[in-house]
């Protein structure tokens, strides 16, 4: 089965500093991978997806993320914080070979940006 | 612009009252989804279908049911409204996409529901 998990639930970083939100999944199949953000009080944008080839994605906003079989992980990564990155950031896992596949959330992640 | 319609952002209603909300997409996407978000619980399933008058149970279906007479719309019934049904609803489509899904969902706005 699969199964996503976000290192930390809140993370605050300065304005202008390395954001780097961790994310672990578990699948027996190879993965489809997401990183979605919810500002508040609306839904989920999708930011970037990782499905196959080049395993360096680069999503909206700056953001990017890196596939790593080998750990199986999938960091997402902006290399200077603004104060408009803060939000709810969730990783996400495509379940299975299935033409009706569902996605499996994390927990989510609060960015919060100091001045 | 594609669009995923939560019918209202906003909605209080009574303890026993019969609760809908309505989705609609305009993508002609044959997957549809149905998520209630809680804080310190993050998304979980309610329903989901695949197609036309098609529907399956999520993770947390009790106290819910949903409809869908055509591809655009996907209602979320809440048959009698409870307090413990507080919380953040949200719609969700994807195409249908052969093995996995490499698309990915588009959400709606979502609608925070009180329930009173």
């Amino acid at each position: 089965a699969q199964s996503v998990t976000q290192l930390g639930s809140h993370v605050s970083v300065s304005e202008g500093a390395l954001v780097l939100l961790r994310c672990n999944y578990s699948s027996s199949v190879p993965p489809y991978l997401f990183w979605y953000v919810q500002y508040p009080n609306q839904g989920l944008q999708l930011l970037l997806k990782y499905t196959t080839g080049a395993t360096l994605v680069k999503g909206i906003n700056g953001f990017e993320a890196e596939f790593k079989k080998s750990e199986t992980s999938f960091h997402l990564t902006k290399p200077s914080a603004h104060m408009s990155d803060a939000a709810e950031y969730f990783c996400a896992v495509s379940a299975g070979y299935s033409s009706a596949s569902k996605i499996i959330f994390g927990s989510g992640t609060r960015l919060s940006i100091r001045p | 612009d594609v669009k995923v319609t939560q019918s209202s952002r906003y909605l209080v209603k009574r303890t026993g009252e019969k609760v809908f909300l309505e989705c609609v997409q305009d993508m002609d996407h044959e997957n549809m989804f149905w998520y209630r978000q809680d804080p310190g619980l993050g998304l979980r399933l309610i329903y989901f279908s695949y197609d036309v008058k098609m529907k399956e149970k999520g993770d947390i279906p009790e106290g819910y049911s949903v409809s869908r007479e055509k591809k655009e719309r996907f209602s979320l019934i809440l048959e009698s409204a409870s307090t413990n049904q507080t919380s953040m609803y949200l719609c969700a489509s994807s195409p249908r996409t052969g093995m996995g899904n490499t698309y990915g969902y588009t959400f709606g706005s979502g609608t925070r529901l009180t329930v009173v």
